[in-house]
């Protein structure tokens, strides 16, 4: 079945700093890869998804990049804010989602 | 609009007890689902639904069972609790046509005992 796979599980970074989440997939008919974000606490809400017909996608700091011949994409997050500081979770699939490992993101002021 | 509601947020159960997960969206949503949430494993499917008086297995059915009979509500059951089912359990909607936004409730933690 559909595998995903993410790294790093932690990531630290100073404030202002870039951040970049990868990830990689096995089924090669997937075509939706969205990015959630879950605050201590809460649910995963979504920040950014992308569809298989384009290679990239910003949205003010964060953009999202696919490269769907090595199977593989990832979160990029410009100018961390302590804000941002939060559990990522990349998934792809349409009806039965597989989500990756997560994430923790920590953002250091 | 209250978006996804789960209930109860914290539950203690013994071993062999039952319970359900309520799970109740008003965004006419077809598609609802049930997650597991355990460290270091992520997010697992548990079972999900495209509509009304259909629904299917996930990754980790086992143990779950899951109804639907009206857009509104998807209740998840626990028949037999194991401590292997100690976990946070999260419902989540969409729209059904095709892959979008899942739309999350604020999750249920449950400690089986």
């Amino acid at each position: 079945g559909e595998n995903v796979e993410q790294h790093p599980s932690t990531l630290s970074v100073q404030e202002g700093d870039s951040a970049v989440i990868k990830c990689t997939y096995s089924d090669s008919a997937s075509n939706y890869f969205p990015w959630y974000k879950q605050e201590l606490g809460k649910g995963p809400q979504l920040i950014i998804d992308i569809r298989s017909n384009v290679g990239e996608k910003k949205d003010q700091r964060i953009a999202v990049t696919l490269n769907k011949t090595a199977k593989h994409f990832s979160l990029h997050i410009t100018e961390t804010q302590p804000e941002d500081s939060a559990v990522y979770f990349c998934a792809t699939g349409t009806y039965k989602y597989i989500f990756g490992t997560g994430t923790r993101l920590k953002v250091l002021a | 609009n209250a978006g996804v509601t789960q209930t109860p947020k914290f539950q203690v159960l013994k071993t062999g007890q039952s319970m359900t997960l309520q799970c109740a969206q008003d965004m006419n949503h077809e598609y609802m689902s049930w997650y597991r949430q355990d460290p270091g494993m992520g997010l697992r499917l548990i079972h999900y639904s495209v509509g009304a008086g259909i629904t299917d297995q996930g990754e980790v059915p086992n143990g779950y069972n899951v109804s639907r009979s009206t857009t509104e509500d998807f209740p998840l059951r626990l028949l037999s609790a194991a401590p292997s089912q100690t976990s946070v359990y999260f419902c989540a909607s969409s729209w059904t046509e095709g892959p979008g936004e899942l739309f999350f409730g604020e999750g249920s933690r449950l400690t089986v005992l």
